[in-house]
């Protein structure tokens, strides 16, 4: 059975960069391709970046310029960090897989971190 | 930044068929294939449909879907009150090289 499990500050002040850590548990972890999804309070889903086993990795455009993911092969973690943020980052932030051949099919997701950003 | 467009609600009666439409363009659904997702309130999304019309295992076969062209609908049949949640659909967008959501629908049981 594959789990993630995340975990992060949650509560961070304007300008300050955000470091989420995701470890997966079982399943492989060079199959795939592992994301970061957030949804700030009562709004709707946005993709912020995924990453392979060998770093390759893909940005959301939005995003690209604060956002660095990165992956530890040897402890199966990969991490988040997003630079200068601010009021609008705050949301609840997850790591999340997708099915083997449709990278984009999100089955597994962490647990949830709500990081709220404060002036 | 959705690209993809949702109703924002959608509601029936129990044992109604209820359809959700998600309206793209020719860089994402019109490419690639469209999944589905519900959300119960403070809870991490769940897959319902990927690849347009699969079902994961487990998933009740009265959650169907369908893509035409540019756009992709989700049909709940018999809906239950268990089935009171948010829904979005998710594509990859070759313009944007990212994955996209919808703007999310909630689904009412009345």
């Amino acid at each position: 059975q594959v789990q993630l499990q995340q975990w992060g500050a949650g509560l961070l002040k304007s300008s300050e960069t955000l470091s989420l850590t995701c470890a997966v548990y079982g399943g492989s972890f060079s199959s795939y391709y592992w994301s970061w999804i957030r949804q700030p309070p009562g709004k709707g889903l946005e993709w912020i970046a995924e990453i392979n086993h060998s770093g390759r990795t893909n940005y959301n455009p939005s995003l690209k310029s604060r956002v660095t993911i990165s992956v530890d092969t040897s402890k199966n973690q990969f991490s988040l960090k997003l630079r200068s943020v601010t009021a609008a980052d705050t949301a609840v932030y997850y790591c999340a897989r997708g099915l083997y051949g449709d990278y984009g099919a999100f089955y597994y997701w962490g647990q949830g971190t709500l990081v709220t950003v404060s002036s | 930044q959705s690209v993809l467009t949702q109703p924002p609600s959608a509601s029936g009666t129990p044992g109604q068929r209820v359809t959700i439409s998600c309206s793209g363009s020719s860089s994402n659904i019109g490419s690639n294939t469209v999944n589905w997702y519900q959300q119960l309130p403070g809870t991490a999304p769940k897959l319902l449909i990927h690849s347009n019309n699969q079902r994961p295992s487990g998933v009740p076969d009265r959650f169907s879907g369908s893509k035409s062209g540019t756009s992709a609908s989700l049909a709940i049949s018999g809906l239950q009150s268990e089935g009171e949640a948010d829904y979005y659909c998710s594509a990859w967008d070759d313009r944007l090289k990212a994955y996209v959501f919808g703007t999310g629908t909630m689904v009412t049981v009345l």
